[in-house]
């Protein structure tokens, strides 16, 4: 069935460094939606990419979507502690009404 | 700013016993989810409800699980016969969408079933 994989899944930095997290879908996606899981919260929603090659900023975070549309990365540029948390990349299952497949996640940790 | 509300945060029951989670997604919404999310795991969709009806649903959601929008606000899932492995956070979302993209699904803060 479809898939969409994130690597890395755990990622510790250093406050100050940037973090990267990929997100790749075993099937060409119509659009990509990021959320961000704090602990023990529930998942917000960041950001939706839509169009092929599509390139999205929120301040520090940059989101890109790939040509072929079944990949996707997100950026932070010098992290800060209210980073923490679970990054996850979603896209909507074929063919389906808007039920979301999730990635398994990125959990990122940022020293101070 | 309009939010999902769940209820309860935390529920606990025996194995066996039917447990009714309770959301109320935002007014203007049309479409609403349950997802799950065992404990550090990915979140993993259950089903979608629109017009009164499922829309889909997963693997996951077996003859055990229902939903039901009993009136103009509430939105509940029924697990009939809990068993140990759906201990879990689960989420309800609901969305506004058009026909044109998939809108950003705003989930509520979950409710906790532990299952003994």
């Amino acid at each position: 069935g479809q898939q969409v994989m994130q690597i890395p899944q755990y990622q510790h930095v250093q406050e100050g460094e940037d973090f990267t997290t990929y997100c790749n879908s075993s099937t060409t996606l119509s659009n990509i939606q990021w959320y961000k899981q704090r602990p023990g919260g529930h998942p917000v929603f960041l950001i939706q990419l839509v169009k092929s090659g599509e390139v999205k900023k929120q301040k520090r975070l940059t989101f890109q979507f790939g040509e072929a549309k079944k990949n996707s990365s997100l950026h932070i540029t010098a992290t800060q502690t209210t980073d923490v948390g679970t990054y996850f990349c979603a896209g909507p299952a074929g063919g389906s009404q808007g039920n979301l497949i999730f990635g398994k996640g990125t959990k990122l940790s940022v020293k101070p | 700013e309009p939010e999902v509300t769940q209820t309860p945060s935390h529920q606990v029951t025996q194995m066996g016993q039917e447990v009714i989670l309770r959301c109320v997604p935002i007014s203007n919404h049309l479409y609403f989810y349950w997802y799950r999310q065992i404990l550090g795991q990915k979140v993993e969709f259950l089903v979608s409800f629109y017009n009164n009806e499922i829309s889909e649903k997963s693997e996951i959601f077996d003859d055990q699980f229902s939903v039901e929008r009993p009136d103009g606000s509430n939105f509940t899932l029924k697990i009939r016969s809990t068993k140990l492995e759906d201990s879990a956070m689960y989420f309800c979302a609901s969305s506004e969408r058009d026909r044109i993209a998939y809108n950003e699904q705003f989930f509520g803060p979950g409710t906790r079933l532990t299952v003994l």
